[in-house]
């Protein structure tokens, strides 16, 4: 079946520096979706793409949607504490979603 | 926008007893919801696919007598968790896709926390 790739599995950094994760596949989606989800908590939207080649921003995170529609990668700028969660990647094209395994990103002050 | 809520948010009950989810799409109509549950630092896992107004589809591995799932409007779907063990015990979360928008866009619920004694 389709697989996710996420990496890295976790990051520990400072406040102030900027982060990147990335989901890659054998196969191709139609959709990339990134979310954060906290302890105990649903996970959030924070950006969906659905063309290939797009680039899109939403305040301090930009996500891409790769050109080969097999990739998608995540950046936060100037991280800051509350930024903490985990951090999912999704590709859809088939009506349902397959995640990443995530990425735990934890920022020390 | 796009606001899916989740009831109860934490239960606790006995071996043996069922439990109901429920899960609503506030401010959308979602012709699909789907059903997913979660085990301590993994990902999630999808259960089960619910159309408003047929049979939900199960993920291989998912008992259909044991989660028996009703999406009986576009803004409502329920899970119920039949003669429930301690195995069971799970973070569950409901998600619905909005069929106004892009269909593989997804919107969480906060989750509901099972566990059974």
């Amino acid at each position: 079946g389709q697989q996710l790739n996420q990496s890295p599995q976790s990051m520990f950094i400072q406040e102030g520096e900027d982060v990147s994760m990335n989901c890659t596949s054998s196969s191709i989606f139609n959709t990339w979706l990134w979310y954060k989800q906290e302890p105990g908590e649903g996970p959030v939207l924070l950006i969906a793409l659905y063309k290939a080649g797009e680039l899109t921003s939403n305040g301090r995170l930009t996500a891409q949607f790769g050109i080969t529609r097999k990739d998608s990668f995540l950046n936060i700028s100037a991280s800051i504490p509350s930024d903490v969660g985990i951090y999912f990647c999704a590709g859809g094209g088939l009506g349902n979603l397959i995640f990443g395994k995530g990425t735990k990103l934890s920022v020390k002050p | 926008g796009a606001v899916v809520s989740q009831h109860p948010s934490r239960v606790i009950c006995k071996s043996g007893t069922s439990v109901k989810i429920e899960c609503r799409s506030l401010d959308f109509q979602a012709t699909t919801m789907f059903w997913y549950r979660q085990f301590p630092k993994q990902s999630l896992m999808l259960m089960a696919t619910s159309n408003e107004g047929s049979k939900a589809t199960y993920e291989q591995g998912v008992e259909k007598d044991k989660f028996l799932i009703n999406h009986a409007s576009l803004t409502l779907s329920t899970l119920t968790v039949t003669s429930a063990h301690p195995e069971d015990s799970s973070f569950y979360i409901c998600s619905a896709g909005d069929s106004g928008g892009a269909s593989d866009t997804q919107y969480f619920g906060p989750g509901t926390r099972l566990t059974v004694l």
